[in-house]
């Protein structure tokens, strides 16, 4: 079955330490990903988004993701964070069909 | 900006009791989805909709039903409320591209359900 696995479910950082958060899918064809991110009190969404070409996206906030085919993963990055990340980020996936695949998402904590 | 509204922000009702959330979207999309949103589980697909009148199972369909009568409505049942059901519930819709390619999905602002 399709899975989506996060690797870390709570990440604490100072400002301005930088960000990386693991996501790995288990589908062999064709992906579209996504990084989804939800701060307290809000509604989900979008960070960030790959369907196809360069491997390397940017997204809103500063934020970028790399999708390396090859070890089936679509890790988020950020050079410097801001207490204004504190949030819950999920990976998401859809793969060969209509559903959308989130892993069990990260809670990240800035301490100013 | 896509705008999907879910009728409550907060629902408590009692076992047993048949419970309806509903879900508005007003960007025409085709797709529309209901998800449970749990501590350390993720999101989880209860039912999803790709049409009017047309409605697929998720992961987690048991002890839920859907109705999507018009395009931008997507309701969500619960036949007989249980404590289990206690969750966090959230619609989202989205629209599909050339060859029905599925597109990120936009979110509502969940509903926090407590069954007692």
């Amino acid at each position: 079955a399709q899975s989506v696995s996060q690797h870390n479910h709570h990440v604490i950082l100072s400002e301005a330490a930088s960000l990386e958060l693991g996501c790995n899918y288990s589908y062999g064809g064709t992906v579209n990903l996504f990084w989804y991110v939800q701060y307290p009190g809000q509604h989900l969404q979008l960070l960030l988004k790959y369907f196809s070409g360069d491997p390397l996206v940017k997204g809103i906030k500063g934020f970028e993701a790399e999708f390396i085919k090859s070890k089936f993963s679509f890790n988020l990055r950020k050079p410097s964070v801001q207490w204004s990340d504190t949030a819950e980020y999920f990976c998401a996936v859809i793969a060969g069909g209509f559903k959308t695949i989130f892993g069990a998402g990260t809670r990240l904590f800035v301490k100013a | 900006d896509v705008k999907v509204t879910q009728s409550s922000r907060y629902l408590v009702k009692r076992t047993g009791e048949k419970v309806f959330l509903e879900c508005v979207q007003d960007m025409d999309h085709e797709n529309m989805f209901w998800y449970r949103q749990d501590p350390g589980l993720g999101l989880r697909l209860i039912y999803f909709s790709y049409d009017v009148k047309m409605k697929e199972k998720g992961d987690i369909p048991e002890g839920y039903s859907v109705s999507r009568e018009k395009k931008e409505r997507f309701s969500l049942i619960l036949e007989s409320a249980s404590t289990n059901q206690t969750s966090m519930y959230l619609c989202a819709s989205s629209f599909s591209r050339d060859r029905g390619l599925r597109t990120e999905a936009f979110f509502g602002q969940g509903t926090r359900l407590t069954v007692v």
